[in-house]
């Protein structure tokens, strides 16, 4: 019972270089999230989907891109990678808006190092 | 502005002791509300959730937590409180009128002290 996985786990990027970071979740959920967390901040919405094929933005999207090409998968891309990017990245996905269905599960998360 | 608030950012208590973690929200309508928990180097465990119904919430681990409208408060309790709950807490919530959204508070860092 896998639930949401991140890969990779770890990663450390020059400044400049690329990266995309994979989210999977195999509970059939509509809707996918990509957060940050820095210390003190919380967690900050990047983007999100609400369905295959959909995107949006978050709280904080500069310098990141998302794709959801098939539903279990949510992909987030640094296309030139900053140190204002280090960070804590968490993937989380849920079935939908109403009732139980708000619950959201969670990856366990990459901690990327941009130097 | 919609938010969620978590005004303390530290909180130390005696293992043993009762604890209470703060949650305020700002919403027009009551949203979905949640308290998740993070151990070091983990992921986030949801703790508990508020649809609707009873104010009183119970959660895993011995968690509970109180719904105010009065006060837009979703408060986190646990009457005594282990080693093993030292870790960061999240308040979260859904709105009403945007329920796609995940928003979380800042959190709060629990210490225990032995």
């Amino acid at each position: 019972n896998a639930g949401v996985t991140q890969t990779p786990k770890f990663r450390v990027l020059k400044t400049g270089q690329s990266m995309t970071l994979l989210c999977a979740q195999d509970m059939n959920h509509e809707y996918m999230y990509w957060y940050r967390q820095d210390p003190g901040m919380g967690l900050r919405l990047i983007h999100y989907s609400v369905g295959e094929g959909t995107t949006a933005k978050g709280e904080v999207p500069d310098g990141y891109n998302v794709s959801r090409l098939k539903k279990q998968n949510f992909l987030l891309g640094l296309e030139s990678a900053a140190p204002s990017q280090t960070s804590v990245y968490f993937c989380a996905s849920r079935q939908g808006s109403e009732g139980v269905g708000t619950e959201a599960f969670f990856g366990q998360g990459t901690r990327l190092t941009v130097v | 502005a919609q938010s969620v608030t978590q005004p303390d950012i530290h909180i130390t208590v005696s293992e043993g002791a009762s604890l209470e973690l703060r949650c305020n929200y700002s919403y027009g309508a009551t949203p979905y509300l949640f308290w998740y928990v993070q151990s070091p180097g983990q992921g986030l465990q949801l703790l508990l959730k508020y649809f609707s119904g009873d104010t009183l919430v119970q959660g895993i681990k011995g968690f509970e937590a109180e719904f105010k409208r009065s006060q837009s408060s979703f408060n986190l309790r646990k009457p005594s409180v282990h080693w093993s709950d030292a870790a960061e807490y999240f308040c979260a919530v859904v709105p009403m009128d945007s329920s796609y959204k995940l928003i979380f508070g800042s959190g709060t860092r629990l210490l225990v002290r032995p």
